[in-house]
């Protein structure tokens, strides 16, 4: 059984541009979670996709946005980015009546 | 809103020996659910334990341990027989639902002395 993919590992951007992270979910799985985790702190919730909507968000700006497909993969874009969007994004997704949450192995980015 | 307290920046252990990482939460819920992850330097976070609230008999899974106190609203994890591989970043977390958003703690950096 494949576990949770992201990619790409790295990036680097510029201030002000835009970039898409992505992740693929566990097999079975049809929820999937996206966080963020600053240098030195736990995960901040950003959103939630299931069924291929939203199903919950955190206190992220509208420049955060995601999509989720029909195999349950999913999309995290941000738009306009700052020095502050550099971190850890961490994508989880579980299953239909899972408790547990399972987690990629993160995007490193970093914004300059 | 939920919040996770982890007031252990860090803690350090002689390999063998036993540790506890201590955890508070602040919920308005009475249904809910408690984690323990271990994140390594390798960034994947690794589920360790889960409490679900509703149960009275604290949850262990081998080395791994909880002191669930619910009217106290605390949450610490208890590793036995400590060994080298345990050294990580160790976070609790909160989910009002199963499967909703967590919310977590700061973390505590655990290290084991050889």
């Amino acid at each position: 059984e494949t576990g949770v993919t992201q990619s790409p590992t790295h990036l680097i951007k510029t201030r002000g541009q835009q970039v898409t992270l992505r992740c693929s979910s566990q097999s079975g799985h049809n929820t999937v979670s996206w966080y963020q985790q600053a240098l030195g702190q736990g995960p901040q919730f950003i959103f939630q996709y299931y069924r291929e909507e939203e199903n919950g968000r955190g206190n992220f700006p509208p420049r955060f946005s995601g999509l989720q497909f029909p195999n349950y993969s999913s999309e995290l874009n941000v738009n306009a980015l700052e020095l502050d969007d550099s971190a850890l994004y961490l994508c989880a997704s579980s299953r239909p009546d899972g408790v547990e949450q399972f987690f990629g192995p993160g995007t490193r980015l970093t914004v300059l | 809103a939920q919040t996770v307290t982890q007031s252990q920046p860090e803690m350090s252990v002689q390999e063998a020996e036993t540790v506890t990482l201590s955890c508070t939460y602040d919920t308005s819920e009475s249904d809910y659910y408690l984690f323990w992850y271990k994140q390594p330097p390798s960034r994947q976070m690794i589920l360790v334990i889960r409490q679900e609230a509703y149960k009275q008999q604290n949850a262990t899974e081998n080395r791994f341990s909880v002191n669930f106190q619910k009217a106290a609203k605390s949450f610490s994890l208890k590793i036995s027989d400590s060994q080298l591989g345990d050294a990580a970043m160790y976070f609790c977390a909160f989910s009002p639902l199963a499967g909703e958003k967590l919310t977590f703690g700061t973390g505590t950096r655990l290290t084991i002395i050889p």
